[in-house]
């Protein structure tokens, strides 16, 4: 079955100590990125990757740190989380940039 | 900067009625622009529209865009309490520095269609 996971679906954790949420696709798909969305703004994305090992800022990219390094995984890496990166996270997917983005079931984090 | 805005916010219908989400943006080199449902949970796809002028249809819903006034419509006909959901409409374009595309998204409509 095409999907796209990310672990963990629910996540609670102080400040300051480090975390990542993994996302995997099994699509084959070149394109992947992060999303946050909080009430009142909406979707906004984080970073994304046209490639393996080829990354770029979205609009919220402080405090967020990726990596591409092969095609299915692009984890989202929070070295040192604060309360205002309390969100509900979204990994997706595509073919390439201009086809439809497959999301991911979502990672909903407290920062404490 | 990127801009994409969605109209209106919230949006109350009875079953049967006929709904338009409005989507208006403003973005540098634009691509495509595409229209997601959410409903609890993650977003799903609807439509993906690149040219002026051409419906995409797909059941009680229809989408068209028009690029020269930068905006879109969604429309569901015949509304049931299953289309309730947030409505997001999100527009590519080019991100100058990198060269590379990316989206950028409306805060959304909501829907709520009751009995």
């Amino acid at each position: 079955e095409a999907q796209v996971t990310q672990n963990p679906r629910y996540l609670i954790t102080v400040t300051g100590k480090k975390l990542t949420v993994t996302c995997s696709q099994n699509m084959n798909h070149e394109y992947m990125s992060w999303y946050r969305q909080d009430p009142g703004l909406g979707l906004r994305q984080i970073y994304y990757s046209m490639n393996v090992e080829v990354t770029d800022k979205g609009d919220v990219p402080e405090g967020y740190k990726v990596s591409r390094k092969e095609k299915r995984n692009f984890p989202l890496i929070l070295e040192s989380p604060s309360p205002n990166q309390t969100s509900l996270y979204f990994c997706a997917s595509s073919l390439d940039g201009s086809y439809e983005q497959y999301f991911g079931p979502g990672t909903r984090l407290t920062v404490t | 900067e990127d801009k994409v805005v969605q109209s209106p916010l919230s949006l109350v219908v009875h079953e049967g009625d006929t709904v338009t989400l409005n989507c208006s943006y403003e973005v540098t080199n634009f691509r495509s622009l595409l229209w997601y449902k959410q409903e609890k949970k993650a977003p799903t796809f609807l439509f993906m529209l690149t040219s002026s002028g051409i419906e995409k249809k797909s059941g009680r819903l229809s989408s068209i865009l028009d690029k020269k006034e930068l905006f879109s419509i969604l429309n569901i006909t015949a509304t049931q309490t299953g289309d309730s959901a947030v409505y997001l409409c999100a527009v590519e374009g080019k991100n100058s520095g990198a060269g590379s595309y990316q989206l950028t998204f409306g805060k959304g409509t909501k829907l709520s269609v009751i009995p």
